[in-house]
């Protein structure tokens, strides 16, 4: 019964290989993010769904590209990894402007 | 540019006495504050919250203090207790789903 759910939660992989992760959330909450814990320790935000919507999308490469089937639901796809992508990677939901409850992370390691 | 900091990479505490952690920003157009800790291969938890009409929200041992003007928070946590040995990262949002963080501070809470 996992709020905030993302899988996997270690992922090791070959630089120009292409990656899922999953996330789901069963709190209902309309919004979900993506967030990326780099090796400074600072989380920042990649990208904000609304209701399926896109509604923040910052500076990321276009390798990355989020896909929200339902609003449960965030799952980021990672084309033609890099060893700089490699970092921990948050999903997250919350209802409007409220907290944001986190799922546990996933490690990413490009060798 | 990080506009939410945290300047203290860690702090260690005795057992029951005051743990004060501090943060800082610098965009005025925030209006809403948070503090999350994390615990080891886990997601944040969010701890409490704070919006800038108020100066001060407690919520049992936890106390988070805003100065506007300072553009400063800091989380007070009394008396301290070894379970509560995380990382606390401090977040401020100005609207839109938008959440900045701090790069976090490790607490050591020693028995």
């Amino acid at each position: 019964d996992t709020a905030v759910s993302q899988t996997p939660k270690y992922l090791v992989t070959q630089m120009g290989n292409d990656k899922s992760i999953k996330c789901e959330q069963n709190l209902g909450h309309d919004t979900m993010y993506w967030y990326k814990q780099d090796s400074k320790k600072f989380l920042k935000i990649m990208f904000s769904y609304n209701n399926k919507e896109l509604i923040i999308n910052e500076t990321v490469p276009n390798r990355f590209s989020p896909k929200s089937p339902d609003k449960a639901h965030l799952n980021l796809h990672i084309n033609s990894l890099e060893l700089g992508d490699s970092a921990v990677y948050f999903c997250a939901s919350s209802q409007g402007l409220s907290a944001a409850f986190f799922g546990q992370g996933t490690r990413l390691t490009v060798v | 540019d990080q506009q939410v900091k945290q300047n203290s990479p860690s702090l260690s505490v005795q057992e029951g006495r005051i743990s004060i952690l501090n943060c800082d920003y610098t965009n005025s157009m925030f209006d809403y504050f948070l503090w999350y800790k994390k615990y080891p291969a886990e997601g944040p938890t969010f701890l409490i919250s704070i919006s800038s009409i108020k100066d001060k929200n407690e919520d049992g041992r936890f106390t988070v203090f805003l100065n506007k003007s300072a553009k400063h928070l800091s989380l007070h946590i009394v008396p301290s207790q070894p379970g509560d040995s995380a990382v606390y990262f401090c977040a401020a949002s100005g609207g839109f789903n938008k959440f900045y963080f701090g790069s976090g501070t490790k607490l050591n809470v020693k028995p």
